[in-house]
């Protein structure tokens, strides 16, 4: 089983729709939560950050921590088709990038 | 822009050979990383370099090398290659040890070199 599991999609929605993004995770001892963007052709650039349980809003980003369920998700209002990419869930025992544990990305489409 | 360079942007080789993937981070940067992005994996950590020296190696082959030189850039070596080799090959870097965001930490990626061993 790996540490983190994501979805792969494709996850294909109209413009407009609200999207839920989710991972789940084994280790409990995760404390910093993460959502990178990566667009195609591109690496990834990191677009929320959640230390420990809780939300946190970013414009009509809003990444939400659920440590009791090992969950995270990562919702998107008003998705528009820019928003089309694919987005990894990222998390972390703690500081040092080479502890951050990087799941597959669920590719997003937005349709106009 | 990241400000993350990475040369070449493709790659096709054949089994059995060798290729050098270059990095140059931010101006600044410290740490250089470089993961490995396959279909199935995703990205996978595979060696950090802190001002030069190794700092965590990850799942990283024995075919595979790296170092990072005074200026800072840094380079990845494969070797013997496999056809399990092709995948796309970032480069990371951040100010200090870490990859946390709002600090010292955050990685800031490359566009990444595409590799296609035939």
């Amino acid at each position: 089983q790996k540490e983190v599991e994501q979805d792969p999609g494709p996850l294909s929605v109209p413009e407009g729709a609200i999207v839920s993004l989710n991972c789940t995770y084994s280790n409990s001892a995760f404390q910093y939560f993460m959502w990178y963007r990566q667009y195609s052709r591109k690496g990834p650039e990191l677009l929320m950050y959640t230390y420990s349980s809780g939300n946190k809003e970013d414009g009509r980003f809003t990444a939400q921590v659920d440590k009791s369920s090992k969950y995270i998700s990562l919702f998107i209002r008003d998705s528009q088709p820019s928003d089309s990419a694919t987005y990894l869930c990222a998390m972390s025992e703690g500081t040092g990038g080479f502890k951050t544990i990087f799941g597959a990305g669920t590719r997003l489409f937005v349709k106009a | 822009d990241s400000g993350v360079t990475q040369t070449p942007k493709h790659l096709i080789t054949a089994t059995g050979q060798r290729v050098t993937l270059r990095c140059s981070p931010r101006s600044g940067d410290l740490s250089v990383y470089w993961y490995q992005q396959s279909l199935d994996q995703g990205l996978q950590f595979l060696i950090q370099y802190y001002n030069g020296e190794e700092r965590a190696k990850g799942n990283i082959l024995e075919r595979f090398s790296a170092q990072q030189f005074p200026d800072l850039h840094s380079e990845l070596n494969l070797s013997s290659l496999e056809l399990g080799d092709s995948a796309l090959y970032f480069c990371a870097s951040s100010v200090g040890h870490g990859g946390l965001a709002g600090g010292d930490g955050e990685l800031f990626f490359g566009e990444g070199s595409r590799l296609t061993v035939l």
